[in-house]
C-alpha cells in the first residue's frame, strides 16, 4: 500500500523567507500526489497536485511543489511567506495503478513569524 | 453552492451509544469518503463509496458502518461508541479518481466519548 511521509512536525520562518515543507512518498506503481492545507475548525483546502507532466506545479495562494521521482519526493514550497500562511499542511498520495484510496501524512504545522 | 455539508458539528456520547453523522454534497461527484483526523496521525480513511448502493472498507472501518442509497448523502453510522472513536470526522467527495481529482472537504464534526 502506498505512503506518505512528512519529516517534519512543524517548520518555522519569517515572514518574507522561503518556505518549504517536505513530503516524501512510497507507492508500487505511478504517483498522484496532492498538498492540501488546514485552517483551524475547518476541513482540508486542496493546494496543488502533481499527475504528469513537467516536475514543477504551480497551485494556489503562490505555492508550488517540485515532484523529484529519483527520490521520491515532493516538497511543497513558496517563494516568499506571509503571516496568513500559518496553517497546517497535508501531503497525500494516490496510487492509482494499486489501489483507490488517497493516503495522507501526518501533517506540518507551518508558522511564520512577522 | 454549498459544497460538503456535514452534521452535526460537535457531538459527545457516551460509551455504548450510536449515533450517525450525516455528509451531503451538491457538487453531483461519484466518490464520497470518510475520514478520522487524530492528533500528528494525519487523516486515516474509514469507508469510501464510488457511487450510489457501492460502498468499501478502508484503511480503519472497525466499529463504523455506512450507506450510499443517493449520490448526494453518505452517513457514518457508529453503533456502540467507544472512547477510541473521539476523533475529528470528515467527509469528502472528489469527481473521480482516474483524472486524478482533488478531494473536497467538509468542515468536520468533532466527536467525543466518555
Amino acid at each position: 500500500a502506498q505512503s506518505v511521509a512528512q519529516p517534519e512536525d512543524q517548520v518555522n520562518v519569517a515572514e518574507g523567507n522561503p518556505l518549504t515543507v517536505k513530503c516524501t512518498y512510497s507507492v508500487s506503481g505511478n504517483p498522484y500526489l496532492f498538498w492540501y492545507v488546514q485552517y483551524p475548525n475547518r476541513g482540508l483546502q486542496f493546494l496543488l497536485k502533481y499527475i504528469t507532466g513537467d516536475n514543477l506545479v504551480k497551485g494556489s495562494y503562490g505555492f508550488e511543489a517540485e515532484f523529484n521521482k529519483s527520490q521520491t519526493s515532493f516538497h511543497l514550497k513558496k517563494p516568499s511567506a506571509l503571516v496568513s500562511d500559518s496553517a497546517l499542511y497535508f501531503c497525500a498520495v494516490r496510487d492509482i495503478d494499486n489501489n483507490n484510496d488517497m493516503r495522507f501524512g501526518a501533517g506540518t504545522r507551518l508558522t511564520v513569524k512577522p | 453552492n454549498a459544497g460538503v455539508t456535514q452534521t452535526p458539528k460537535f457531538r459527545i456520547l457516551k460509551i455504548g451509544q450510536s449515533m450517525t453523522l450525516q455528509c451531503a454534497q451538491d457538487m453531483n461527484h461519484n466518490y464520497m469518503y470518510w475520514y478520522r483526523q487524530d492528533p500528528g496521525m494525519g487523516l486515516k480513511l474509514i469507508y469510501y463509496s464510488v457511487g450510489a448502493g457501492i460502498t468499501d472498507k478502508g484503511e480503519v472501518p472497525n466499529g463504523y458502518n455506512v450507506s450510499r442509497s443517493t449520490t448526494e448523502d453518505f452517513p457514518l453510522r457508529l453503533e456502540l461508541a467507544a472512547p477510541s472513536q473521539t476523533s475529528v470526522y470528515f467527509c469528502a467527495s472528489s469527481y473521480g479518481q482516474a483524472s486524478g481529482s482533488p478531494l473536497h472537504f467538509g468542515n468536520g464534526t468533532r466527536l467525543t466519548v466518555t
